[in-house]
């Protein structure tokens, strides 16, 4: 039992490049969301899905693009990197939205 | 919107020590959760509260659910090095398409001196 993992752990980028931040559970949970961590900021919600095939914004979805096929996984694409989006990013899940979310062990993105 | 606003932002003390921090709202929360982040990880969950007025304990840890539901505060008995790192207080987001999401607080950083 993995519990919630994401791929790369570090990632350096050029302005404008595009990449994708995976993430993957295997709790069998519904609710998976990505938040975005910066100094003195905590943690502010990226998109969030509910299940599969659904998703929506949260409080900072500017630049980013999620989708969610399956239950297990839920990617996050950055269309055109830029430097704001420099930062560290979590995904998290939990089974039924309102407690206990599982966090992954975050990937440190270096946008330059 | 809703605001989580956590003091203190940061916190140095002696091995042994007690430690005390506390999150407040303007809003109303249902759930309040404290977390636990090390550095290079993610956050992990310590608590959760769930019923106003509600005390309860994890090893040393022990967090109240504030009685109006606007506030909650954790503490830390006999602090260990083992200790540092970010505190985070959470809380389930109410309004619009985002229930069941968190939002947190800044967070509380402590650093023990052995």
């Amino acid at each position: 039992n993995a519990g919630v993992t994401q791929t790369p752990k570090f990632q350096v980028l050029k302005t404008g490049q595009s990449m994708t931040l995976q993430c993957a559970q295997d709790m069998n949970h519904e609710y998976m969301s990505w938040y975005r961590q910066d100094p003195g900021m905590g943690l502010r919600l990226i998109h969030y899905s509910v299940g599969a095939g659904i998703t929506d914004q949260g409080e900072v979805p500017n630049g980013y693009n999620v989708s969610r096929s399956t239950t297990e996984d839920f990617p996050l694409r950055l269309l055109s990197a830029a430097p704001s989006q420099t930062s560290v990013y979590f995904c998290a899940s939990s089974y039924d939205g309102q407690y206990g979310y599982t966090f992954g062990s975050g990937t440190r993105l270096t946008v330059v | 919107g809703q605001q989580l606003n956590q003091s203190p932002q940061s916190m140095f003390i002696q091995e042994g020590e007690d430690v005390s921090m506390n999150c407040t709202s303007s809003s109303i929360f249902n759930t309040w959760l404290w977390y636990k982040q090390e550095p290079g990880e993610g956050p992990v969950l310590l608590i959760a509260l769930y019923k106003a007025g509600e005390l309860t304990s994890n090893g040393r840890l022990t967090a109240q659910f504030g009685i109006t539901r606007k506030d909650s505060f954790l503490n830390i008995s006999a602090s260990i090095p083992s200790d540092v790192g970010i505190y985070f207080c959470a809380g389930p987001m109410n309004y619009g398409g985002s229930q069941g999401n968190l939002i947190f607080g800044k967070g509380t950083k402590l650093s023990v001196k052995p």
